[in-house]
């Protein structure tokens, strides 16, 4: 069963906790992408990574961490400093090198900071 | 900068009738453009993309694009309240990134 998996589904922090988002895929895809969506918004790109052990920042890095130390896996840590955390995040996929670009995302995990 | 515009909606037909989804995209260079389906509360899936001029057709969905003016739509035909979702337009941008618009809510109503 290909696909996607992110956890967990909610999660609930205190204010000044760091939280790590898991994101696995066994598409065999090499690109990973985090974005964060807001209610009633689009899609904002947190950090992307096209190959294993490299990674950009995308529109909205600031607060945010994350590693690629294996292709299957793409983890994103919300630190403290991140001043408003609480979103939707989504994890999502990609197949380079076709020319194509379509993604394909997790189920995502909804954040709450209080 | 690339952009690509949406009408926010929301976007009301009546079960049954077609609806007309648009999207503007600001670089003439684009080749290739994406349509993802959102559920409220859920995750954006993939449901159509199209790469050259014209129409593609999938099931009750047809997506159009045009170049020359730098649009593409997607057009749902006999409209189900299923249909009930928010659809968001993606571009592709350098280094395998995509841009999405805000993406249009659209309601089908029994």
């Amino acid at each position: 069963d290909g696909g996607i998996t992110q956890s967990p589904k909610y999660l609930f922090r205190k204010e000044g906790q760091n939280v790590t988002l898991s994101c696995e895929q066994n598409l065999n895809h090499d690109a990973m992408y985090w974005y964060r969506q807001d209610p009633g918004q689009g899609l904002r790109l947190i950090y992307y990574s096209q190959i294993v052990n490299d990674f950009q920042k995308g529109d909205i890095a600031e607060g945010y961490s994350v590693s690629r130390e294996k292709k299957e896996s793409f983890p994103l840590t919300v630190t403290s400093a991140q001043k408003n955390p609480t979103a939707f995040y989504l994890c999502a996929a990609s197949s380079r090198g076709q020319g194509n670009y379509e993604q394909y995302f997790g189920p995502g995990t909804r954040l709450t900071v209080t | 900068q690339k952009e690509v515009e949406q009408n926010s909606g929301p976007l009301s037909v009546p079960e049954g009738a077609i609806a007309s989804l648009n999207c503007t995209y600001s670089d003439r260079g684009s080749q290739s453009f994406f349509w993802y389906r959102q559920y409220s509360g859920k995750s954006p899936e993939l449901i159509m993309f199209i790469y050259s001029n014209g129409d593609k057709e999938d099931g009750r969905f047809t997506a159009q694009l045009n170049k020359a003016s730098q649009y593409v739509s997607l057009l749902i035909r006999d409209s189900q309240p299923s249909d009930s979702a928010t659809y968001l337009c993606a571009v592709p941008n350098q280094g395998g990134k995509l841009i999405f618009g805000q993406g249009t809510e659209l309601s089908v109503k029994p």
